[in-house]
This record gives structure tokens, C-alpha cells and sequence, in this order.
């Protein structure tokens, strides 16, 4: 199995450019979640989604933009790149229901914004 | 809502010293008690997860984590770390109704 797969593992960004992170998981896991870890910090929830059509607002929302059309894709856009934004980035997945699974992680995106 | 709380930002040891990592949350209904490790510059890794039967759970390198419902705890325990220990833990919960929330972190730093 794939898990949960992360593109890119590497970017860098101008100021004011935008990107899309890209998160696909093929355990047909209705939760889906991006998060974000700046150096020596915990995780900050960015957005979350209980199943494709679902989205809602987590901890950190600002700047970014999420969709899920579909159980396996769950994409975050970055509008207007800011240096805040400089951090590395996770997505993950679960299975939330009688007898629920943990969070599944993919390996991460490291983001520079210069 | 749920929270989890952990309770120490960082912990230093001594190599083969016993350690501690305290963890504990507030839930009103049954609930799902998990324990990651980040490596440095490394993403997150499961290490041990109690999600119903027995309450002490084990992990393949030493770890262990008893739920306690009566205290909402779910400490991580190792009787004797090793310098490759060195990592942090987060502790999350969740729900057969709710997303997952991950607790701030604990830096366990070993000392040789």
C-alpha cells in the first residue's frame, strides 16, 4: 500500500506566487488533514475534511485554501506566498468510526518562501 | 470537544535511565489514545495506540502506555532509554466521532 503520498517533498517560493501541495491516500479514509510544523514547534492543524465534498477550518486557516472532490484527494493551494508561510507541511488521513484507525502521515513538504 | 494536554515541553535523561512522558485528555465519550515520535527531520511514526481491550499497549522498541479512564491519562513509559531514543512524542486522541487532536509535543533529550 501507498498510504498517504505527498508532492513535492522540496519547494521553494517567491513572495506572492502560488502553489499547490498535493495529498492522496488509497485506504479509503473519510478524515483527511494538513498541518503545518514550523522549527522546534508542535503540529498546527491548517484544515481538515470528514469525507470528500466536507471541508472546515482548523487552527491555522489563513492563507490557504483546501478542497476534496474526491475520498482520495485532498489538495491545500497557497494564495499569495508569505514568508509566515515558510514551514514544513504534512497531510494525513484516518479512518474515523467504529473501530477507528490512528493518523497516517506522509513524509512531508519542506516549503521556503524567499 | 476533546483536548489532550502534555504536560512537559521537554524531558531530559540519562542513557539508561527509566523515562516518563505524561499525556492526558478530556473527553466526554469513549475514546482512542495514540502515541507518535518524530525523528529529527523526519515525519511522524506511529509508536503504540490503544484503541479498545487491554490498557496497557506496547511498542516493538521498548515503549509502553497503560490508559488510565479514571485519571485521562495515557503516559509513555520506557524502563531504560537509549541516545537513539532521542525524538519528539506526540500524544493525539480522537473518537469513533471526531477528528484527530494532537497534543503540543515532548522533546526527550538523552544524555550519555
Amino acid at each position: 500500500n501507498a498510504g498517504v503520498t505527498q508532492t513535492p517533498k522540496f519547494r521553494i517560493l517567491k513572495i506572492g506566487q502560488s502553489m499547490t501541495l498535493q495529498c492522496t491516500q488509497d485506504m479509503n479514509h473519510n478524515y483527511m488533514y494538513w498541518y503545518r510544523q514550523d522549527p522546534g514547534m508542535g503540529l498546527k492543524l491548517i484544515y481538515y475534511s470528514v469525507g470528500a465534498g466536507i471541508t472546515d477550518k482548523g487552527e491555522v486557516p489563513n492563507g490557504y485554501n483546501v478542497s476534496r472532490s474526491t475520498t482520495e484527494d485532498f489538495p491545500l493551494r497557497l494564495e499569495l506566498a508569505a514568508p509566515s508561510q515558510t514551514s514544513v507541511y504534512f497531510c494525513a488521513s484516518s479512518y474515523t468510526g467504529q473501530g477507528g484507525t490512528e493518523a497516517f502521515f506522509g513524509q512531508g513538504t519542506r516549503l521556503t518562501v524567499v | 470537544a476533546q483536548s489532550v494536554t502534555q504536560l512537559d515541553s521537554q524531558v531530559p535523561v540519562f542513557e539508561e535511565a527509566p523515562v516518563e512522558l505524561r499525556c492526558n485528555y478530556s473527553s466526554s465519550v469513549s475514546v482512542y489514545l495514540f502515541w507518535y515520535v518524530q525523528y529529527p527531520n523526519q515525519g511522524l511514526q506511529l509508536l503504540l495506540k490503544y484503541l479498545s481491550g487491554s490498557t496497557l499497549v506496547e511498542s516493538i522498541n521498548g515503549f509502553e502506555a497503560e490508559f488510565n479512564k479514571s485519571q485521562t491519562s495515557f503516559h509513555l513509559r520506557k524502563p531504560s532509554v537509549h541516545i537513539s531514543d532521542t525524538a519528539e512524542y506526540f500524544c493525539a486522541v480522537s473518537s469513533s466521532a471526531s477528528k484527530i487532536i494532537f497534543g503540543s509535543g515532548t522533546r526527550l533529550s538523552i544524555r550519555p
